[in-house]
């Protein structure tokens, strides 16, 4: 397998526009999360899905962002509009839903909002 | 509730030991350990479910004490390649599966 897979691996935008990253899990893999990473902040949950449902977006920190999965391999998060605020890592990670299992992270996409 | 790791940084130099903890307020379903350098993604250590066992990875184990929520990271004969942050994901509850992260402990291996 390839691992989760994200795209892109880097975005720059300018403030007010919209942003999405994209994510592929890895197949098989029946939980998604998304994470945000920042030095201030570290690692935080946004949301996350269980066979492809939204269980918990209360990390989502406003009503700017919204995540999608509309099938298993696949899942969205998009910023709209974007502010400077939203620099950061943004990972995406999936795992099984039972069982002894970590999570595989994606190799993130670092977004800078100018 | 984010977990509280310590120490926040540790240099060693190659061969020594060291021992990274995470504590909680909650009470604890499992803990897992993750390991990133720089400029890369986390990647998964090893899980601990609550029942107090320890596992071990190569020369890196931990342990997990349920009645005091908090798990330890031993690293032992550390090699240039330990080089990286740290980090223990807690999971609160049988199924949630969302892990809340430590702020991490960045461990530098010095020749």
């Amino acid at each position: 397998d390839a691992g989760v897979i994200q795209s892109p691996r880097h975005e720059v935008t300018e403030m007010g526009q919209e942003v999405t990253l994209r994510c592929k899990p890895i197949s098989g893999h029946n939980s998604l999360f998304w994470y945000r990473q920042t030095m201030m902040r570290g690692l935080e949950l946004l949301i996350y899905f269980n066979n492809n449902v939204p269980i918990d977006d209360s990390g989502m920190p406003e009503d700017r962002f919204s995540a999608k999965m509309p099938n298993a391999s696949f899942s969205t998060l998009k910023i709209q509009p974007s502010e400077p605020r939203d620099s950061a890592v943004y990972f995406c990670a999936s795992s099984f839903l039972r069982g002894n299992y970590g999570y595989t992270f994606g190799s993130g996409t670092r977004l800078t909002v100018v | 509730q984010q977990p509280v790791q310590s120490p926040q940084a540790v240099i060693l130099r190659e061969g020594e030991d060291a021992v990274i903890n995470c504590s909680s307020s909650k009470a604890l379903y499992s803990v897992h350990w993750y390991r990133q350098k720089h400029g890369e993604a986390p990647v998964f250590l090893m899980i601990l479910l609550k029942g107090g066992e320890q596992k071990g990875h190569e020369k890196i184990s931990a342990s997990f004490n349920e009645k005091k929520q908090q798990s330890s990271l031993y690293l032992t004969a550390s090699q240039l390649s330990y080089s990286g942050t740290y980090f223990c994901g807690t999971e609160s509850s049988f199924g949630v599966r969302a892990l809340t992260f430590g702020s991490g402990t960045r461990l530098q291996v010095q020749p």
